[in-house]
């Protein structure tokens, strides 16, 4: 069965700093998707960035990237110029057949 | 907005009672999900329709949960006499069946069983 890690339950990091939130995954299947959503406090969860699998170049949207290594099974998502808005829990996700699979999530605070 | 709507934001109810909730998708989306969340979680996977047929349901989904998509549009989850271990926030989400699957999430209903 696929599984999701987070392994960082916080992290912190100074306004206009980076950080790098971590995520490894468990699967035996060759193509999927991955992806990472934001939840704001009392707020929906939106679509960070997503990966596919086949794809070799990381995924990149603005101030957000990813680290996508497929043989290690592992996907971080690093966050440039970090702003006060980005604070939120990150969840990492693997598509498994149409349902996804969640990590147990990063709340990632910024201290301003 | 044409986003993902779910009604009720919160419910409290007692144990023993039945609760309903409804969840609109966005309007071309033939894919609907449920997840359950508890705090300080991730989602976990309940079930999943495309257009009106309900195609996965979770082990998670026990006999008192009971999920529909009449007509392929909106979609009830029904509770069966609540427990207190239902407590959780339920949410919906909707794709429009490509092949990248992004699933647009609602803002969730929150329920506490007292």
């Amino acid at each position: 069965a696929q599984t999701v890690t987070q392994s960082q339950p916080e992290m912190s990091v100074q306004e206009a700093e980076t950080v790098t939130l971590s995520c490894t995954y468990d699967t035996s299947e060759s193509d999927y998707y991955l992806f990472w959503y934001k939840q704001p406090p009392s707020r929906q969860m939106i679509l960070v960035i997503r990966q596919e699998a086949y794809k070799q170049q990381n995924a990149t949207e603005n101030r957000f990237s990813v680290n996508f290594q497929k043989a290690a099974k592992s996907f971080s998502l690093k966050i440039s110029d970090s702003q006060l808005g980005d604070a939120a829990m990150y969840f990492c996700a693997y598509d498994s057949n149409y349902q996804l699979i969640w990590g147990a999530g990063t709340k990632l605070i910024i201290k301003p | 907005d044409t986003g993902v709507s779910q009604d009720p934001r919160h419910k409290i109810t007692k144990r023993g009672q039945n609760v309903t909730f409804r969840c609109d998708p966005i309007s071309e989306h033939n894919r609907l999900y449920w997840y359950r969340q508890t705090l300080g979680q991730g989602p976990e996977f309940l079930t999943y329709f495309q257009n009106e047929a309900q195609l996965e349901k979770s082990r998670l989904l026990s006999d008192r949960f009971s999920a529909e998509r009449p007509k392929g549009s909106f979609s009830t989850l029904e509770i069966q006499r609540t427990e207190q271990g239902d407590s959780a926030m339920y949410l919906c989400a909707s794709s429009s069946g490509l092949s990248d699957n992004e699933q647009f999430f609602g803002p969730g209903t929150r329920l506490t069983v007292l």
